[in-house]
């Protein structure tokens, strides 16, 4: 259990669905992050906040859409997706000088 | 290329072996974290190495950083079969801190 809580762990979408992947963490950190993990490709940065302000969008598409409400909650919504956005969607988070702290990942499947 | 090379991709030891995962990096390393992930799941975190010549060491796991050569190596003795996963590098860059670049792993099995 690392304090990170990432709901749902799987989710099948069409094409035309939107859906939103939610990131929860109880460890008063300042820092959030989404990661996209597809097969035998490192581990892609899409988006950081800090202090509940998006400090990086790494060229992401705009059918991702990030939103940060408060500093526990940390969204992805997800419009139009294509195939090859499927893969594992990782939240991590970050106190100061620390380690990433990683929730269990959402696993999307895109159909 | 990538930035963070990691070797072997792939990797099958018998149980009670040693073996080494190396991870190189083309650009100077201000921070060096070392992860493991089952398939599917979460990064959880092992070690990180801040300094040239660190090392560090967790029950049968070590890992050491050559500031020089720009790259990292994490030794396990005696793997158990609880070893297996996925072992991933991941640096900080840029040195601003914020943000990690990550290898693109290295699967281990430990067969019985």
């Amino acid at each position: 259990e690392t304090g990170v809580t990432q709901t749902p762990r799987h989710l099948v979408m069409g094409m035309t669905n939107k859906k939103s992947l939610k990131c929860e963490q109880h460890l008063g950190h300042n820092a959030m992050y989404w990661y996209k993990q597809s097969a035998k490709k490192p581990l892609e940065l899409m988006f950081v906040y800090n202090f509940k302000e998006q400090t990086e969008n790494n060229s992401v598409p705009s059918r991702f859409s990030p939103e940060c409400p408060n500093s526990s909650h940390l969204f992805l919504h997800l419009h139009t997706l294509q195939p090859e956005d499927s893969a594992l969607y990782l939240c991590a988070t970050r106190g100061a000088g620390e380690k990433l702290f990683f929730g269990s990942g959402t696993q999307l499947s895109v159909l | 290329s990538q930035e963070l090379e990691q070797s072997p991709q792939s990797l099958i030891v018998q149980e009670g072996k040693n073996l080494t995962i190396n991870c190189t990096s083309s650009k100077t390393l201000y921070g060096l974290y070392w992860y493991k992930q089952k398939y599917g799941e979460g990064l959880i975190f092992l070690m990180m190495l801040q300094k040239g010549g660190e090392e560090k060491s967790h029950e049968k796991i070590t890992a050491k950083l050559d500031e020089k050569k720009q790259q990292s190596s994490l030794h396990i003795t005696a793997s158990q079969p609880s070893h297996a996963g996925i072992y991933l590098c991941g640096a900080d860059l840029t040195g601003g801190g914020n943000k990690l670049t990550f290898g693109t792993g290295t699967q281990l099995k430990v067969e019985l």
